[in-house]
């Protein structure tokens, strides 16, 4: 079983519709991200937590929500999903400094009609 | 805030072929230079990074070279395999309590 662990893999929704993605880890890490791909722009983060109670916006919040539920599970939501939302999302995790590696999910890519 | 540029945005090369990768970033703060690949349907995975106390760091047949003074840091590889095609992406942590800030990405394509 892989180790961070993002649902759906793939999804395709209407403008307006509320969505949400889904990330669990089993690496026991503390530190965990959403970033956003697109072509041409790289990853950019969207949200990034250091522990359950700890939520931070990363450069592109606006439009997005998280919630951290357990040490192992960090979810995003689009309250109100617009096409310019369409992309490939992963979710990562890291041990604890600031230099840690990330892991990387395999990613949910998003289409918003 | 802190800012990573990455060129080219795509590159093709012959197998056997060297392949070059190159970064710039913005913060001087900045310590610490990961490389990341991206295979075709998976997660980025890190494959070499560089600390700011080092100029030059290798590992078979990547290597990563920093020059602080000018603020850029390259990927190296050497004698490309087909396996080797993926998107790789640079990055930087700056002044910015840990958040890894990634350069756009690069395209590499090695032909057989």
């Amino acid at each position: 079983d892989a180790d961070v662990t993002q649902t759906p893999r793939n999804r395709i929704t209407k403008t307006g519709k509320r969505i949400m993605l889904e990330c669990s880890q089993t690496k026991g890490h503390d530190r965990m991200y959403w970033y956003r791909q697109d072509p041409g722009l790289g990853l950019r983060l969207i949200y990034y937590s250091f522990d359950v109670k700890d939520i931070n916006k990363g450069e592109i919040s606006d439009g997005y929500s998280v919630s951290r539920q357990a040490q192992a599970k960090f979810s995003l939501s689009l309250e109100s999903a617009i096409p310019n939302q369409t992309a490939l999302y992963f979710c990562a995790t890291s041990g604890m400094g600031s230099t840690g590696e990330l892991f990387f999910g395999e990613g949910s890519r998003l289409t918003v009609l | 805030g802190e800012n990573v540029e990455q060129h080219p945005s795509t590159l093709s090369v012959q197998e056997g072929d060297s392949a070059v990768i190159k970064c710039t970033y913005s913060d001087s703060a900045s310590n610490y230079f990961p490389w990341y690949k991206q295979e075709l349907g998976k997660g980025p995975q890190l494959i070499i990074d560089i600390r700011s106390n080092v100029g030059e760091k290798k590992d078979q047949r990547i290597a990563v070279t920093l020059n602080k003074t000018a603020k850029h840091f390259s990927l190296h590889i050497t004698e490309t395999q087909p396996e080797d095609s993926a998107v790789y992406f640079c990055a930087s942590i700056g002044n910015q309590g840990g958040k890894l800030i990634f350069g756009q990405g690069t395209e590499l394509s090695v032909k057989p």
